[in-house]
């Protein structure tokens, strides 16, 4: 298994350019997840989903948007990319498994930079 | 807002020693977990911790989750440079969802040879 995969694994963007981060597990987890770590604030949580066809908001969702069509997959846009999405972004995904739901298998990460 | 507050934020010890990181919270969490984050990658879990009281091993890394489940402790005992890292826990509150999970800010450990 190759767990969770990111990808890029690193990316310039410039202030208004828009892309989409992917992401994949092969893990058949129910729930997927992003966040962003920045220094000092740790890791917050962008946007979330149950299962396919199912999203939700996280603690800081403005200026991205998710959509899962799949099990497998959860990409990440950035609509309008700003300096302030500069950061590394993780994708997680979990069981669904009773108080185990809430075990995080994280994906290497891409680090994105807005200038 | 919840919040889970780990200290030391920074460790920086010699091989050998033994340490203690802490995360603490004034809120009753159903579990907690810890990982550890090596640079450049994302973060592993450890371990996930879900009765008042219970204390697991995983080799020389020792977990405690707090009577109350407030809190929450990390104990290494004869440090290795392998053990460097960010540390963080993570808890969820009784009801809540995925979307409920947070993450304390993290303690990074440093263990020189």
């Amino acid at each position: 298994n190759a767990g969770v995969t990111q990808t890029p694994k690193f990316q310039v963007l410039k202030t208004g350019q828009s892309m989409t981060l992917q992401c994949a597990q092969d893990m058949n987890h129910e729930y997927m997840s992003w966040y962003r770590q920045d220094p000092g604030m740790g890791l917050r949580l962008i946007h979330y989903s149950v299962g396919a066809g199912i999203t939700d908001q996280g603690e800081v969702p403005n200026g991205y948007n998710v959509s899962r069509s799949t099990t497998e997959d959860f990409p990440l846009r950035l609509l309008s990319a700003a300096p302030s999405q500069t950061s590394v972004y993780f994708c997680a995904s979990s069981y669904r498994r009773g108080l185990l739901s809430y075990e995080q298998y994280f994906g290497p990460g891409t680090r994105l930079t807005v200038t | 807002t919840q919040l889970l507050e780990q200290s030391p934020q920074f460790l920086s010890i010699q091989e050998g020693e033994n340490l203690t990181v802490y995360c603490n919270s004034s809120s009753v969490f159903s579990s907690l977990q810890w990982y550890r984050q090596e640079p450049g990658e994302g973060p592993v879990l450890l371990v996930t911790v879900v009765t008042g009281g219970e204390v697991k091993k995983l080799k020389r890394l020792t977990f405690q989750f707090g009577d109350a489940r407030k809190d929450s402790s990390l104990h290494i005992t004869a440090a290795q440079p392998g053990d460097t890292g960010l540390y963080l826990c993570a808890g969820v509150n009784y009801g809540g969802s995925q979307g409920n999970l947070i993450f304390g800010k993290g303690t990074k450990l440093s263990v020189k040879p």
